[in-house]
């Protein structure tokens, strides 16, 4: 059983611009979530979709965003990148909105730097 | 906001004694927690988890244990391993809302 595949695994990316992150479910996995994780901030809520539809939403700027599609992969979007934004962002799936006994399983991250 | 704390942010432990983590929170909604470990370069990886009617959940090596009146669980790892080496971060939620997570605590296990 595959697990949570996140591309791309590295992105180097210019302030100002943008970039989309990919996310792919354990297959049957209808909730996705989306954690950014800094150096000393541990793992930050972004946001959390289930069969297509945000059901959480963290404590960061419109600049970031995402979807989920009738497959259930999601992708991430940050807008207008500041240096800030450089982390390794998290993709973590589960079978229904339950956490379950097990939680998260989650993928290998996507390591953003912003130069 | 910090409703998950991990008020360590490293621990060293001689292999074969007994390492443990220590997580507070301050949100008494939460009714589950987990532990997870990550190695550098990987996602976090499920290790064990405990409702809160429970006390203490063991499995294998690792036991956790929660103090609901003191809003505090820890992790004990008996024996450690050189392979424990990694960070561990503690995790809460309630009902179907998302996992709060700590800052997580790197443990390195001296052979």
């Amino acid at each position: 059983k595959a697990g949570v595949t996140q591309t791309p695994r590295y992105l180097i990316k210019t302030r100002g611009q943008q970039v989309t992150l990919s996310c792919s479910p354990i297959s049957g996995h209808r909730s996705v979530s989306w954690y950014q994780q800094t150096p000393g901030q541990g793992l930050q809520f972004l946001f959390e979709y289930f069969s297509e539809t945000q059901r959480n939403k963290g404590n960061f700027p419109g600049r970031f965003s995402g979807r989920q599609f009738s497959n259930s992969r999601s992708e991430m979007n940050v807008s207008t990148l500041e240096l800030g934004d450089s982390a390794l962002y998290l993709c973590a799936s589960t079978a229904s909105g339950r956490r379950g006994a097990h939680g998260y399983t989650f993928g290998s991250g996507t390591r953003l730097t912003v130069v | 906001d910090q409703q998950v704390k991990q008020n360590s942010p490293s621990l060293s432990v001689q292999e074969g004694r007994i390492s443990i983590l220590n997580c507070d929170y301050t949100n008494s909604m939460f009714d589950y927690f987990l532990w997870y470990k990550k190695y550098p370069a990987e996602g976090p990886t499920f290790l064990i988890s405990i409702s809160s009617i429970k006390d203490k959940n063991e499995d294998g090596r690792f036991t956790v244990f929660l103090n609901k009146s003191a809003k505090h669980l820890s992790l004990h790892i008996v024996p450690s391993q050189p392979g424990d080496s990694a960070v561990y971060f503690c995790a809460a939620s309630f009902g179907n809302e998302k996992l709060t997570f700590g800052t997580g605590t790197r443990l390195t296990i001296i052979p």
